[in-house]
């Protein structure tokens, strides 16, 4: 089964607050990861990555936070925008466990003006 | 313009019939990938290739079928005997310098 999981299966914030979406692992054999977002009826874009040798990494208003004690990934936008309403995934990458990226249920975030 | 293209967009089938989905590639990637997605679900592995001429079954492979003739290409056949063939298909590039899978625009399946 999955070992990618999210929190919440949605999120409703406000224009301008800053948004945390969330998500368990329960691999640790994982050492890479990613944050896609997914707007209806697309495929799924590619927000940030970050590997196991690192707590957090920021990008333009995205950052990830990587928690390997308690297996928890964490993505953080600041001043949210109505065109940040998506599904957001995370997904694994599990060492020497085949080639493909495991992936969590969504988190639907709604950004209301 | 690099990137994944799928086609068609929109199917619809009648129960019975196999169709074919198609993933054309120029990133010049070794792994592609197929993913299945259902409303309000994540994404589920159903075949991958990790070179050409070679394809190992994902999680939910039972009634696909795929070919790797080309490296270029990843052809998706659902098959009569998948029961609930209708979602929404995803094919995907791997970049192993980098980790990161590409995604194309997906095709959404419709069994009538």
């Amino acid at each position: 089964g999955e070992s990618v999981g999210l929190h919440l299966p949605t999120l409703s914030v406000q224009e301008g607050d800053n948004s945390i979406i969330n998500c368990a692992y329960s691999n640790s054999a994982s050492d890479y990861f990613i944050w896609y977002k997914q707007e209806s009826g697309k495929g799924p874009q590619f927000i940030i990555d970050i590997r196991s040798n690192m707590d957090k990494r920021q990008g333009q208003r995205v950052t990830v936070l990587l928690n390997k004690t308690v297996k928890h990934l964490s993505l953080q936008i600041a001043a949210t925008q109505p065109g940040d309403s998506a599904v957001y995934f995370c997904a694994e990458n599990i060492r020497q466990a085949g080639t493909a990226l495991i992936f969590g249920k969504g988190t639907t975030l709604s950004v209301s003006s | 313009d690099g990137g994944i293209t799928q086609s068609p967009k929109y199917l619809f089938r009648k129960e019975g019939q196999n169709v074919t989905l198609s993933c054309e590639q120029n990133l010049n990637h070794d792994a592609m990938y197929w993913y299945r997605q259902d409303p309000g679900q994540g994404l589920r592995l159903i075949y991958y290739s990790q070179i050409v001429n070679d394809f190992q079954k994902g999680d939910i492979a039972e009634g696909y079928s795929v070919s790797r003739e080309k490296k270029e290409s990843f052809p998706l056949t659902v098959t009569s005997a998948q029961k609930n063939p209708t979602a929404f298909y995803l094919c995907a590039t791997r970049d192993w310098d980098t980790g990161e899978l590409f995604f194309g625009e997906g095709s959404r399946l419709t069994v009538l």
